[in-house]
């Protein structure tokens, strides 16, 4: 079994700051993907960064990276330059490789202050 | 870009009644999953579809639930007979190997 942690439920951050939002996993599946996804206020899930365990180096997006720490289970999202739109909630999530199904945390609601 | 279409965007039901939700994935996905979030709470598992039948589903995913992938572009998921605790948004996702997880913009199901 799968099982992701997300221990901020809540964070405000000044524009124009770096935020790190949070997440550590537990598995025992020897290979397996991490995800990190957006939830504006509108709902929709919007897919922002992946890292499979195997990769050397941190996923890098634009203003988002994460920072994989394997030995620690720890997968924490890194936007840069916060903006105002980045208000939103966040789910990190993982899966076994193989298409799998997802399983996610519960969550960290980011908001923006100008 | 491709995506997953959800219809419809809001549906209202009164308790008891039957509700079909409905998904198309991404044209060359081969694997199909629902999730759901009741308000303000995380993402949960429901089922996951892969060449015409379930590959895995969650304790959530009781005798009320179905799934059908009625053509080569639909994938559905029936409520049988919905209860209160059933209002929840409803997403699909599709992948394919080597790919990620494309999610729908989501179905709002208000159980009154």
């Amino acid at each position: 079994a799968q099982k992701i942690t997300q221990t901020q439920p809540g964070m405000f951050v000044q524009e124009k700051e770096a935020v790190t939002l949070d997440c550590t996993y537990d598995t025992s599946d020897p290979s397996y993907g991490l995800f990190w996804y957006k939830q504006p206020s509108s709902g929709e899930m919007i897919f922002l960064i992946y890292q499979g365990s195997y990769d050397q180096q941190n996923a890098t997006e634009g203003r988002y990276s994460l920072n994989f720490q394997k030995a620690r289970k720890s997968a924490n999202l890194v936007i840069s330059a916060s903006q105002l739109g980045d208000s939103a909630m966040y789910f990190c999530a993982m899966t076994p490789f193989g298409n799998e199904k997802l399983t996610f945390g519960t969550g960290t609601r980011l908001t923006i202050i100008p | 870009e491709p995506e997953v279409t959800q219809t419809p965007s809001h549906q209202v039901t009164q308790m008891g009644q039957e509700v079909i939700l409905r998904c198309v994935p991404i044209s060359n996905h081969l694997y199909f999953y629902w999730y759901r979030q009741i308000l303000g709470q995380k993402v949960e598992f429901l089922v996951s579809f892969y060449n015409n039948e379930i590959s895995e589903k969650s304790e959530i995913f009781d005798d009320q639930f179905s799934v059908e992938r009625p053509d080569g572009s639909n994938f559905t998921l029936k409520i049988r007979s919905t209860k209160l605790e059933d209002s929840a948004m409803y997403f699909c996702a599709s992948s394919a190997v080597g790919s990620g997880y494309t999610f729908g913009s989501g179905t709002r199901l208000t159980v009154v």
